[in-house]
């Protein structure tokens, strides 16, 4: 079993929908949680960055951590053609730096 | 603000052939990675520095080596390469040793091996 599991997709929504991503892992020594955005032909733009559980909001983007059930989400709210990418989870535990990455899920928008 | 430079962007290879890959980051950051993105793969860590004048193995570290020149940058050497070797190489910064940072990623390279 893989560290972290993400579905690929890939995701198509109407412009202004909600758009729900979710990771979940098997490592229970992942205290951080973050979401990367990936355009094409582009690097990873990190989106969303929590710690242990609980939710963070940031504009139109809300991140969900569930510790217990060892699950992450990410959603997007009136989503945009801009926000056409592929979205990637990653997690680490407290004592190294080394990000355990899902494997991506793209997500288009259509106007 | 650069934040991290990597060079070539593209680059095509014949097989049995050397280059190296280079990143610069200008974010005064103590630790470096370099990863590779396949499809359907992910991001899998090939080697990474957590600080200056220390490298480390990750994931995937067979057919490559590293050197960290300094603290801005970290380079991604192959010495002989095969097709298998054919991926887009991304390299990223961190700004703790040991610790939680996030990484901040340059917008890649493109190898294709021939």
């Amino acid at each position: 079993q893989k560290e972290v599991e993400q579905d690929p997709g890939p995701l198509s929504v109407p412009e202004g929908a909600i758009v729900s991503l979710n990771c979940t892992y098997s490592n229970s020594a992942f205290q951080y949680f973050m979401w990367y955005r990936q355009y094409s032909r582009k690097g990873p733009e990190l989106l969303m960055y929590t710690y242990s559980s609980g939710n963070k909001e940031d504009g139109r983007f809300t991140a969900q951590v569930d510790k217990s059930s060892k699950y992450i989400s990410l959603f997007i709210r009136d989503s945009q053609p801009s926000d056409s990418a592929t979205y990637l989870c990653a997690m680490s535990d407290t004592k190294y730096n080394r990000l355990a990455f899902g494997k991506g899920n793209q997500v288009v928008v259509i106007p | 603000n650069a934040g991290v430079t990597q060079t070539p962007k593209f680059q095509v290879l014949k097989t049995g052939q050397s280059m190296t890959l280079q990143c610069a980051q200008d974010m005064n950051h103590n630790s470096m990675y370099w990863y590779r993105q396949d499809p359907g793969m992910g991001l899998r860590l090939i080697y990474y520095s957590a600080s200056e004048g220390t490298t480390d193995k990750g994931e995937v570290p067979n057919g490559y080596n590293v050197s960290r020149l300094n603290k801005r940058e970290f380079s991604l050497r192959l010495e002989s390469a095969a097709p298998s070797q054919t991926s887009v190489y991304f390299c990223a910064s961190s700004g703790r040793e040991g610790g939680n940072q996030p990484q901040h990623f340059g917008d890649g390279t493109r190898l294709s091996i021939l």
